[in-house]
């Protein structure tokens, strides 16, 4: 069966540093998220693209973040001054659809030092 | 605003128990509800999901009914197993945006 993958499964970063988490979603899928949990958290929503382009963002997801489809495969996420309250599970979704059910990789767990 | 309301957990069961796990949400309009589950080194998956009032989704001999009256869409299964220990996941998505809002988990325990 198809599935998200991601990579890497766990990175530890020092703060200020630029990490890349990467995103594998399912081949014929069109609309990508990222969605992160801080330890003890919900699960918050970060960004969703589409076409090449943000289609939605949270008030989380800042000049920091970014996200680029830079193959017809990857998908990314980069965050490019990283802080201690980075450090969380970031979760990567992509769905066929706007309505489609989403699909979920199984994180990277990012920690800032 | 829209948000997700679910226990705390974590919750332990001996098998073949009942299991509930509550669930409330606000929405700002008419939400869509859905239960995920999270096994040990996996991704969330949709486990079921109900898209209007009185709706019950169900899936693997798990069912939940959405409930406009009382904004809750309870989690149920009537006799777990050791392999549903997860972490089961309520969340919501309001007016065909594609953005979900997530509760904070509730970790299942089943032991033998």
């Amino acid at each position: 069966e198809p599935e998200v993958t991601q990579t890497p499964s766990h990175q530890v970063t020092q703060m200020g540093q630029e990490v890349i988490l990467r995103c594998v979603p399912i081949s014929n899928h069109l609309y990508f998220y990222w969605y992160r949990q801080i330890l003890g958290q919900k699960v918050e929503f970060l960004v969703s693209f589409y076409n090449n382009e943000i289609s939605e963002k949270s008030e989380i997801f800042d000049d920091q973040f970014s996200v680029e489809r830079p193959d017809g495969s990857n998908f990314t996420l980069k965050i490019r001054s990283t802080k201690l309250e980075d450090s969380a599970m970031y979760f990567c979704a992509s769905s066929v659809g706007l309505e489609g059910t989403q699909y979920f990789g199984p994180g990277t767990r990012l920690l800032v030092l | 605003g829209n948000s997700v309301t679910q226990m705390e957990g974590p919750v332990t069961l001996s098998e073949e128990a009942f299991l509930t796990i509550n669930c409330t949400y606000t929405a700002t309009g008419y939400p869509s509800l859905f239960w995920y589950v999270q096994y040990p080194g996996e991704g969330l998956q949709l486990l079921l999901k109900a898209t209007k009032a009185d709706d019950k989704g169900s899936n693997k001999g798990f069912e939940a009914t959405y409930r406009k009256e009382t904004t809750s869409f309870h989690l149920e299964k009537g006799s777990v197993q050791v392999s549903d220990s997860a972490v089961y996941f309520c969340a919501l998505s309001v007016g065909g945006a594609n953005n979900l809002f997530f509760g904070t988990g509730t970790r299942l325990t089943v032991i033998p």
